[in-house]
């Protein structure tokens, strides 16, 4: 039963352009959200976060949205560079119930040249 | 300043054995999270320690264990292992629980059953 999914494998952006992954939630129970980004052979790295309370969080070239109504989330890269190619993970937790911390399983993300 | 260092890196065992995986977190991070992560998967929680204790428990069965020492270095230990274990298992640290703390993960522990 996957409670974070994120459904695009793979995307593929030109460098300067805007890149955007997605994440949806089922867990009505869910109040911070959390992307993460995997380059090979190294753990994930902590990018960006986002409170229930709030519906954006903006650092530098990323900014999340979250979209309660909806239970979804993105991610929004700009402009994209070459260093971003790597593996997003969506992440949720119910930071009112206990502190585990449930992922997606990922989404790719290639900068073209 | 070091960050979270796991080892081994790389490790094969056969089926029935035992491994034990260890970690040392960020200096001054109390709060350690092992993660198991199955290729073409997002990291799955397993534990969670925090000050020596058990703060939480993934959907793992009970051939998993773990515990974290008073430097709060922490080894994660799994019997009778089967093929599925094979995973990239990763562990994770914080000042302290809550999922408002940023984890900071180390590289993993590539676990091979042959």
């Amino acid at each position: 039963d996957q409670q974070v999914k994120q459904n695009s494998p793979s995307l593929s952006v030109q460098e300067g352009r805007i890149s955007i992954l997605n994440c949806d939630y089922t867990n009505s129970m869910f109040d911070y959200f959390l992307w993460y980004k995997k380059y090979p052979a190294e753990g994930p790295t902590f990018l960006i976060s986002i409170s229930s309370i709030k519906d954006k969080n903006e650092d530098g070239r990323f900014t999340v949205f979250l979209n309660k109504s909806a239970k979804h989330l993105s991610l929004h890269i700009v402009p994209s560079q070459p260093g971003d190619s790597a593996v997003y993970f969506c992440a949720a937790s119910a930071m009112n119930r206990d502190d585990k911390i449930i992922f997606g399983k990922g989404t790719r993300l290639h900068i073209l040249p | 300043d070091a960050g979270v260092t796991q080892s081994p890196t790389h490790l094969i065992k056969t089926r029935g054995q035992q491994v034990t995986l260890r970690c040392s977190p960020i200096s001054g991070h109390k709060s350690v999270s092992w993660y198991q992560q199955v290729l073409g998967q997002g990291p799955q929680f397993i534990f969670q320690y925090y000050e020596k204790e058990e703060r939480g428990r993934g959907n793992f069965p009970d051939r998993f264990s773990a515990r974290q020492f008073p430097n709060y270095s922490s080894e994660l230990n799994v019997n009778a292992l089967l093929l599925g274990d094979s995973a990239l298992y990763l562990c994770a640290s914080s000042l302290w629980t809550g999922a408002n703390q940023p984890q900071h993960f180390g590289d993993g522990t590539r676990l091979s059953i042959l």
